[in-house]
């Protein structure tokens, strides 16, 4: 069955930092997503992706961060100036249209 | 604003006691209500779609079913691998491809 796969599974990084989380989607989906959860809290939306661009966002992604598929099968979240409150399990989804999303396994995010 | 709501937070049933999960929703033009399963450090693993009141899905000991204000995850005669989180999320006119998750169901099956 296919599967988005993200990299790294476990990212430790120092307050100020940039971090890039990488993300391969599956191949013939066209949305790509990124989502948040704080340990113990709802998993929040960040971003969505189509057609090389970004078609919504919310409030937390402000202009720290950023994405890009920089080559037709990777999609990147990079965050420029990480902060403790950045910490967090980050996924990645991917979609072909309406029907429910393919998660990957998340990337752990502990700033310290 | 949207809004989702689980109930109960927690539940833990002895093997082959079924039950029923609550999801409340308050939302702008349901676009669809998705179940999902999270097993601990893992991504949501899709279950069902539901779209309109009076709908039903089933897979395996899981039925879901759809009113116009809530959806029910009904578990038949559960085993300890059911064990797991369960998410309800929905996508409505105001958020277009995306979801608005509720906070789960941690349930715990015990053999």
């Amino acid at each position: 069955e296919p599967e988005v796969t993200q990299t790294p599974s476990h990212q430790v990084t120092q307050m100020g930092q940039e971090v890039i989380l990488r993300c391969v989607p599956i191949s013939n989906h066209l949305y790509f997503y990124w989502y948040r959860q704080i340990l113990g809290q709802k998993v929040e939306f960040l971003v969505s992706f189509y057609n090389n661009e970004i078609s919504e966002k919310s409030e937390i992604f402000d202009d720290q961060f950023s994405v890009e598929r920089p080559d037709g099968s990777n999609f990147t979240l990079k965050i420029r100036s990480t902060k403790l409150e950045d910490s967090a399990m980050y996924f990645c989804a991917s979609s072909e249209g309406s029907r429910g999303y393919t998660f990957g396994s998340g990337t752990r995010l502990t700033v310290v | 604003e949207d809004q989702v709501t689980q109930s109960p937070e927690a539940l833990r049933l002895q093997e082959g006691e079924s039950s029923s999960l609550n999801c409340s929703y308050t939302v702008s033009g349901l676009r669809g209500l998705f179940w999902y399963r999270q097993d601990p450090g893992k991504g949501p693993e899709f279950l069902f779609t539901l779209y309109s009141a009076g709908e039903e899905k089933e897979k395996e000991r899981l039925k879901a079913t759809l009113t116009k204000k809530e959806s029910f995850l009904h578990i038949t005669a559960p085993k300890p691998e059911d064990s797991a989180t369960y998410l309800c999320a929905v996508r409505s006119d105001n958020y277009g491809q995306n979801f608005v998750f509720g906070p789960g169901t941690r349930l715990s099956v015990l053999p």
